[in-house]
């Protein structure tokens, strides 16, 4: 089956680093995806893993470890704008679909 | 980056009726489309996968003869929405990913919010 656990909300204060952690069990794996969607949009990309290690993409990192089924997105110096939910998600099958988490609730706070 | 554009971001229409949803690669092919849906603070749930030329490969509980899909060419999916009933106003979302590109970011269209009445 697919499983993907992420927790549902989270609260950080502007300038502070926050990191929202994701498990997975799915039967098949091709690469990790973090995406941020801000209420009623579309979802933005943010990162794509699909070796173990770390990414780093400006203020946003991404960590993948296959061989626990966990990844991490880390966020530095929050700003007001990245309150948002952040979804987590796995590529599988043939057509590389993606299954989606329940996506976490971040509130940036002053 | 590459644009997935959905058209109409959207609709009210009465019970019964049926309402189609367009999903378009605007600088790319896909021979690949996923339509998902998303209730309120909820995530996405992945629908379908659409093939170009092919019929639509549905996920588990998905009725196919209630959501049904078309992708006639390598730019353009369609998803209706047969005999709209309250319970399915929802936020439907559309993403693609470029031709032979099996791995890699997904492009998601704006979305499409149904309201049944």
């Amino acid at each position: 089956g697919q499983n993907i656990d992420q927790p549902t909300e989270m609260t950080a204060t502007e300038g502070a680093i926050v990191q929202i952690n994701c498990t997975y069990q799915t039967s098949g794996f091709n690469g990790l995806f973090w995406y941020q969607q801000h209420a009623g949009e579309a979802p933005t990309f943010l990162s794509y893993n699909v070796l173990d290690g770390l990414e780093e993409k400006g203020r946003f990192s991404s960590f993948l470890s296959r061989s626990k089924g966990y990844s991490y997105l880390l966020l530095k110096e929050l700003q007001m704008k990245d309150s948002a939910s952040y979804l987590c998600a796995v590529g599988s099958g043939g057509y590389n679909k993606l299954i989606f988490g329940a996506g976490t609730r971040l509130a940036v706070h002053p | 980056g590459a644009v997935v554009s959905q058209h109409p971001s959207r609709v009210i229409c009465k019970s019964g009726t049926s309402v189609k949803i367009e999903c378009r690669s605007l600088d790319f092919q896909a021979t690949t489309m996923f339509w998902y849906r998303q209730f309120p603070k909820k995530s996405l749930m992945l629908m379908a996968t659409s093939n170009e030329g092919s019929k639509a490969t549905y996920e588990q509980g998905v009725e196919k003869d209630k959501f049904l899909i078309n992708h006639a060419s390598l730019t353009l999916s369609t998803l209706t929405v047969t005999s709209a009933h309250p319970e399915d106003s929802s936020f439907y979302i559309c993403s693609a990913r470029e031709l032979r590109e099996n791995t890699g970011e997904l492009f998601f269209g704006e979305g499409s919010r149904l309201t049944v009445l």
